[in-house]
């Protein structure tokens, strides 16, 4: 069975550029969220998604968006890059994303991002 | 906020060694994760702990779900290469839901041959 799938795996913008990352999910899974790794900060949700709507949402600043299509596909978005940025942006999938035993996250392997 | 806090930073260990790491937490948790990631990679999870002094096994990896429930501790057995990684305790915010996960600062491990 097929992980979660994010593209692309690496990828250079400049200042004030913007960028679109995506992530598919497992097969069947319909809770999508997005997290950013960073050596600093460590690992920081950024929201979550759920048939196709925001469902929580993290401490970051609205350039961070993101949106969910109706085959659970997610894409985020950051505008306005800043230096600060750079980091790992991770994918997860979950079944709903409610707390149970049988919805725990699977990563993928995330989306390098670098702000020159 | 939640915060998760875990040590040691990071370990330098012989290969055959065991290893002990742990999480704490200033508030309490339902629910722990302990996820390994490596490098290039996105963490992947290792044991998911559902209740209070619970104690689950997976291979050589050994995980406790603190009676607090403020604190959760990893030990990993005879310690191999490919153990070399970054471990992160994790657990789910008080929103109902699995998805918005706190992460813990993460130990480094390191094996010698």
């Amino acid at each position: 069975k097929a992980g979660v799938t994010q593209t692309p795996r690496y990828l250079i913008k400049t200042r004030g550029q913007q960028v679109t990352l995506s992530c598919s999910p497992i097969s069947g899974h319909r809770s999508v969220s997005w997290y950013q790794q960073t050596p600093g900060q460590g690992l920081q949700f950024l929201f979550e998604y759920f048939s196709e709507t925001q469902r929580n949402k993290g401490n970051f600043p609205g350039r961070f968006s993101g949106r969910q299509f109706s085959n659970s596909r997610s894409e985020m978005n950051v505008s306005t890059l800043e230096l600060g940025d750079s980091a790992l942006y991770l994918c997860a999938s979950s079944r709903s994303g409610y707390s149970s035993g049988a919805n725990v996250l699977t990563f993928g392997a995330g989306s390098r991002l670098t702000v020159l | 906020g939640q915060q998760l806090n875990q040590s040691p930073q990071s370990m330098f260990i012989q290969e055959g060694e065991d290893v002990s790491m742990n999480c704490t937490s200033s508030s309490i948790f339902n629910t722990w994760l302990w996820y390994k990631q490596d490098p290039g990679e996105g963490p992947v999870l290792l044991i998911a702990l559902y209740k209070a002094g619970e104690l689950t096994s997976n291979g050589r990896l050994t995980a406790q779900f603190g009676i607090t429930r403020k604190d959760s501790f990893l030990n990993i057995s005879a310690s191999i290469p490919s153990d070399v990684g970054i471990y992160f305790c994790a657990g789910p915010s008080n929103t109902g839901t699995a998805s918005k996960l706190t992460f813990g600062t993460g130990t480094r491990l390191q094996v010698t041959l």
